[in-house]
């Protein structure tokens, strides 16, 4: 059973950039979900998609935006960055739209990204 | 909303020593609790949770969280700690109308020392 991978697993990026990051879903799981946590925080809910639509979307400018593929595939853009952007953004896959009681979250080892 | 507090952001304890953390979520009608564990450089692993039935849950690693519903509590615990316990830990929670959002608490640093 191949997990959730990411990519890249670092990067630097200039402010006003635009930067795209990547997940490969867990095999067999359908819907994907972006957070955001920054050094020394929680991860914050930034959207979910299931079956290639969003499907919740957490307090998070229009910036921040992503795909899902036909695949269960995913990216997350973030457009204009920001110093405050900078963070570690993780995504977690999971099979259902809202079936998190059947089948949590399984997390990759996310993207840490750094905006200077 | 939900909101989740984790009341200690920094726990050291000594090896084969006891741990509690705490965490405790605003109400709710119905409630799924979770704890994750996230080690240096790594992304968050599960590491038990509560949906329903049974108030304490068990991890395979030790670990035990009882929910508390009359104090909106989570607390994790774990009757001697190993050095490889060392990690952060967070605390989490989802309601039926949230599907599959997580809204996390700020996170607890165990640090085991020898």
């Amino acid at each position: 059973e191949t997990g959730v991978t990411q990519s890249p697993t670092h990067l630097i990026k200039t402010r006003g950039q635009q930067v795209t990051l990547r997940c490969s879903s867990q095999s067999g799981h359908n819907t994907v979900s972006w957070y955001q946590q920054a050094l020394g925080q929680g991860p914050q809910f930034i959207f979910q998609y299931y079956r290639e639509e969003e499907n919740g979307r957490g307090n998070f400018p229009p910036r921040f935006s992503g795909l899902q593929f036909p695949n269960y595939s995913s990216e997350l853009n973030v457009n204009a960055l920001e110093l405050d952007d900078s963070a570690l953004y993780l995504c977690a896959s999971s099979s259902g739209q809202g079936a998190i009681y059947n089948s949590p979250l399984h997390f990759g080892n996310g993207t840490r990204l750094t905006v200077t | 909303a939900q909101s989740v507090t984790q009341l200690d952001s920094q726990v050291p304890v000594f090896e084969e020593a006891p741990v509690e953390l705490r965490c405790n979520y605003s109400s709710s009608v119905s409630v799924y609790l979770f704890w994750y564990v996230q080690y240096p450089n790594q992304g968050l692993q599960l590491l038990l949770k509560y949906l329903s039935g049974s108030t304490l849950v068990e991890s395979i690693n030790g670990f035990e969280a009882e929910f508390n519903k009359s104090q909106t509590s989570f607390h994790l615990r774990k009757p001697s700690v190993h050095i490889s316990d060392t990690a952060e830990y967070f605390c989490a929670v989802s309601d039926r109308a949230a599907g599959n959002k997580l809204t996390f608490g700020g996170g607890t640093r165990v640090l085991v020392k020898p």
